[in-house]
């Protein structure tokens, strides 16, 4: 199996411009989880995902976030605009259900200048 | 009631040594505690894993403990290398929902 796919690996952007971050789950995996790691704030839960849906999404930082989960095999997490505060490592994970492991992909690095 | 407290923040050891990790959770509904090992520049891994019906987990030098009574669990490193280093998360999680992680603790093992 490939793992958890995410794009871009690193992201450069000003102020202001939206950014989409992408993520791939393992095949068969049902949940999938959008986390937020700085030095700061250490790993953060942005949302998670069961079965396509959204079940938690009270990390999302406030309305500038968004994440979607059209299918099983992809998610998108959304920035607009972006600021300087939100630059980050972001990582996307997957489970399958029943069990507790996550696999993470490896991550976006996100520069927002 | 979700949080889950780990410590120490960083620690540093001799090759050779057994670091030990400790994690407090409160929520007694958590029936999954895994620990994920991550280096710089990559996502964070599973290492080792426990379900409170156990006490104790070993997978190679990696073992946790696992305290029920006290809410309680610890990961040692026996035998530690200079590969070892690297940032540890505990976690907990209920029905293999989503996990809460500690905060990490980073671990260098000095040659």
């Amino acid at each position: 199996d490939a793992g958890v796919i995410q794009s871009p690996r690193h992201e450069v952007t000003e102020m202001g411009q939206e950014v989409t971050l992408r993520c791939k789950p393992i095949s068969g995996h049902n949940s999938l989880f959008w986390y937020r790691q700085t030095m700061m704030r250490g790993l953060e839960l942005l949302i998670y995902f069961n079965n396509n849906v959204p079940i938690d999404d009270s990390g999302m930082p406030e309305d500038r976030f968004s994440a979607k989960m059209p299918n099983a095999s992809f998610s998108t997490l959304k920035i607009q605009p972006s600021e300087p505060r939100d630059s980050a490592v972001y990582f996307c994970a997957s489970s399958r259900e029943g069990l507790g492991t996550q696999y993470f992909g490896p991550g976006t690095r996100l520069l927002v200048l | 009631q979700q949080q889950v407290k780990q410590s120490p923040q960083s620690l540093i050891v001799q090759k050779g040594g057994i670091p030990i990790i400790n994690c407090a959770y409160e929520n007694t509904a958590f029936d999954y505690f895994p620990w994920y090992q991550q280096f710089p520049g990559k996502g964070p891994a599973l290492l080792i894993a426990i379900r409170p019906d156990v006490s104790e987990k070993k997978e190679g030098r990696f073992t946790i403990s696992f305290n029920k009574s006290a809410k309680q669990f610890s990961l040692h490193i026996m035998d530690s290398q200079p590969g070892d280093s690297a940032t540890y998360f505990c976690a907990a999680s209920r029905n293999a929902g989503k996990s809460t992680f500690g905060d990490g603790t980073t671990l260098t093992v000095k040659p």
